[in-house]
């Protein structure tokens, strides 16, 4: 059963700093990793969506990485700004017809001015 | 395009009423998926739908029901509430590929409440 982990449940920084995120999956056959952002009270948004044969993947200050063999990806955000403040969720399917995809718990980001 | 609609965005129930939410899709997306999320537990897959008519059970399916007779809405189904279903439920829907899902799209979450 593939498992999802976040880690740090929460993470606060300053405005300005290069922060990263982590993502850790324990089933590597994966057909691709998608990095969410939750606000409070609203739905998810996709930030970024990394096909198994992908690194990564780049939107603006953004960048996902993923690194199948070791179960892990890492979403970059460079010079963090107060609307970056959200919670980020990442999420996987596993291959083998699973059709859907498992989420981690987020990590809760704060970005103080 | 208003991409996922939910409906109602609130709702109270009595323990013991029944409800349904309702999701609307204008991507013409063939997959449509509906999720709890509760503190401390992550998103849980409820129920999915790979195509109009189709259904089939996720992760927590006990005590609702799913209907996808047209393409673009999935209706989720409260026979009887408990108090443990109180929760923000979330409707997603995607379109795929040979190599899988592509972007998942969500609504913006029915928050429920059974006393």
């Amino acid at each position: 059963k593939q498992e999802v982990t976040q880690i740090p449940a929460a993470l606060s920084v300053p405005e300005g700093e290069n922060l990263v995120l982590n993502c850790s999956f324990t089933d590597s056959a994966i057909y691709n990793l998608q990095w969410f952002r939750q606000d409070p009270g609203k739905g998810l948004t996709s930030l970024l969506l990394i096909q198994s044969s992908q690194r990564e993947q780049t939107s603006g200050r953004l960048n996902a990485s993923l690194d199948k063999s070791s179960g892990r990806s890492t979403l970059y955000i460079a010079a963090s700004q107060p609307g970056d403040s959200a919670t980020y969720l990442c999420a996987v399917e596993s291959q083998g017809g699973s059709e859907k995809l498992v989420f981690g718990k987020g990590t809760k980001l704060t970005v103080n001015p | 395009n208003a991409g996922v609609t939910q409906t109602p965005k609130f709702r109270v129930l009595k323990t013991g009423q029944s409800m349904t939410l309702l999701c609307a899709q204008d991507m013409n997306h063939e997959y449509m998926y509906w999720y709890r999320q509760d503190p401390g537990m992550g998103l849980r897959l409820i129920h999915y739908s790979v195509g109009e008519g189709t259904t089939a059970k996720g992760e927590v399916p006990d005590g609702y029901n799913v209907s996808r007779l047209k393409k673009q809405n999935f209706l989720l189904g409260l026979e009887s509430a408990a108090p443990s279903q109180t929760s923000v439920y979330f409707c997603a829907s995607t379109q795929r590929t040979r190599g899988g899902p592509g972007e998942l799209f969500f609504g913006e979450g029915s928050r429920l409440t059974v006393l």
